[in-house]
């Protein structure tokens, strides 16, 4: 069967740390991989997507990985801040779904001062 | 401000009731979609709609309807046909030219039923 599967436990990070995230995915074959921010009570918001080619992506303080032979992508918010503190989520977005995206239930991070 | 607005924030439901939940877009986006997000799950795809006057079936359209008559609205019905229909629901859009685009969603209403 297909799945996606994050980390339900939630990170306790201390801030200044790396927070580093997983996801991996089973029987499916995404030609793209995005990560989304949620906090508490409202929408996602869009953060980091990257190719199925690229094996990494940089953003200010977040860098995603994607390994297809693995199966996996990893997420690293460097620097943590308490602001950070939120669920992300990771959604693969596959070949000819015109949009539609299967996601990750989640992993809650904790930044603590 | 270009954005998604979904309303209302909270709905109440008595068992047997339908209701429409409004989900509005201001972006020019084609293609739009309703989720809905229960605890510990990831969010699940009920209804889309790549363009005006067209929509699929998600993975779980049981007990749903929705219509998309103007660009700008996909309202989306929870009728009394849904057994379980407490939970957290998303709308979201995405549009340009590319088929792979970022999603931008609104804020959610949380539907309750009594």
């Amino acid at each position: 069967s297909q799945k996606i599967e994050q980390n339900s436990e939630a990170l306790n990070i201390q801030e200044g740390k790396t927070a580093t995230l997983t996801c991996n995915y089973t029987n499916y074959s995404p030609a793209y991989l995005q990560w989304y921010r949620q906090d508490p009570g409202r929408g996602p918001v869009f953060l980091l997507l990257i190719r199925e080619n690229e094996k990494e992506k940089r953003k200010e303080r977040l860098k995603v990985t994607f390994d297809t032979t693995l199966k996996q992508s990893l997420f690293h918010i460097t620097a943590s801040q308490p602001a950070d503190s939120a669920t992300y989520l990771c959604a693969l977005d596959l070949l000819d779904s015109w949009g539609k995206l299967q996601f990750g239930a989640g992993t809650q991070v904790v930044v603590t001062p | 401000d270009g954005g998604i607005t979904q309303s209302p924030k909270y709905l109440f439901r008595k068992e047997g009731q339908n209701v429409t939940l409004s989900c509005e877009q201001n972006l020019n986006h084609d293609a739009m979609y309703w989720y809905r997000q229960d605890p510990g799950q990831g969010l699940r795809l009920i209804y889309y709609s790549q363009i005006v006057n067209d929509f699929q079936k998600g993975d779980i359209a049981e007990g749903y309807s929705v219509s998309r008559e103007k660009k700008e609205s996909f309202p989306l019905t929870v009728t009394s046909a849904q057994k379980n229909p407490t939970a957290f629901y998303l709308c979201a859009s995405t549009g340009g030219t590319l088929l792979y685009n970022e999603q931008f969603f609104g804020p959610g209403t949380r539907l309750t039923v009594l």
